[in-house]
């Protein structure tokens, strides 16, 4: 079967790093996506990535293992703002998204 | 005013109801999609459609249909609600020209079942 694996829950501090895993089993890859979504509202779209490597975009990156399986969500100097769960999709060899549960992320002052 | 619009937001309801959920988009997208999201699972699609006659089952389509009425216009049914389709349902757009195949989603629509 399919399956996206990351922590269900993650504390940092406010200023700080965190890094946030996933690992992915799937049927073939076409692409990873990471997503944002505060409570109550709706994901919203973070980063993709295709290829092995790090991806940066202001505080966040996102880097790519294929051979591994594996992917991380990088936030730097974080804000109270980021406290929110972090999603992770991986698109699979027919084109449909398999997401994970999620990691909910508790920044502290 | 949102690009990808869900009405109504919050509904409760009796086991046993028509339920309706609607989502209407103006970004242009002619793919369009409906999530479910539950605590501690992550969000499983139910219906896609990829134009006006293009319907497809996703993960979970047991006891939901829907209609494509117009690019724009995507509708989910509960012929016949029961409480475990109690959820905060999604619909998404994304643009076939977009190589990352981004999502936009609506606010969500919270259903409950009673």
């Amino acid at each position: 079967g399919q399956n996206i694996d990351q922590p269900t829950e993650m504390t940092a501090t406010e200023g700080a790093i965190v890094q946030i895993n996933c690992t992915y089993q799937t049927s073939g890859f076409n692409g990873l996506f990471w997503y944002q979504q505060h409570a109550g509202e709706a994901p919203t779209f973070l980063s993709y990535n295709v290829l092995d490597g790090l991806e940066e975009k202001g505080r966040f990156s996102s880097f790519l293992s294929r051979s591994k399986g594996y992917s991380y969500l990088l936030l730097k100097e974080l804000q109270m703002k980021d406290s929110a769960s972090y999603l992770c999709a991986v698109m699979d060899s027919n084109y449909q998204l398999i997401w994970g549960a999620g990691t909910k992320l508790i920044i502290k002052p | 005013d949102a690009d990808v619009t869900q009405t109504p937001r919050n509904r409760i309801t009796k086991t046993g109801k028509r339920i309706m959920l609607e989502c209407s988009q103006t970004k242009g997208h002619d793919r369009m999609y409906w999530y479910r999201q539950d605590p501690g699972l992550g969000l499983r699609l139910i219906y896609y459609s990829f134009d006006v006659k293009d319907i497809n089952k996703g993960e979970i389509s047991d006891g939901y249909s829907v209609s494509r009425q117009a690019q724009a216009k995507f509708s989910l049914s509960l012929e016949s609600a029961i409480p475990n389709q109690t959820a905060l349902y999604f619909c998404a757009t994304s643009d076939l020209g977009e190589v990352t195949g981004e999502l936009f989603f609506g606010e969500g629509s919270r259903l409950t079942v009673l």
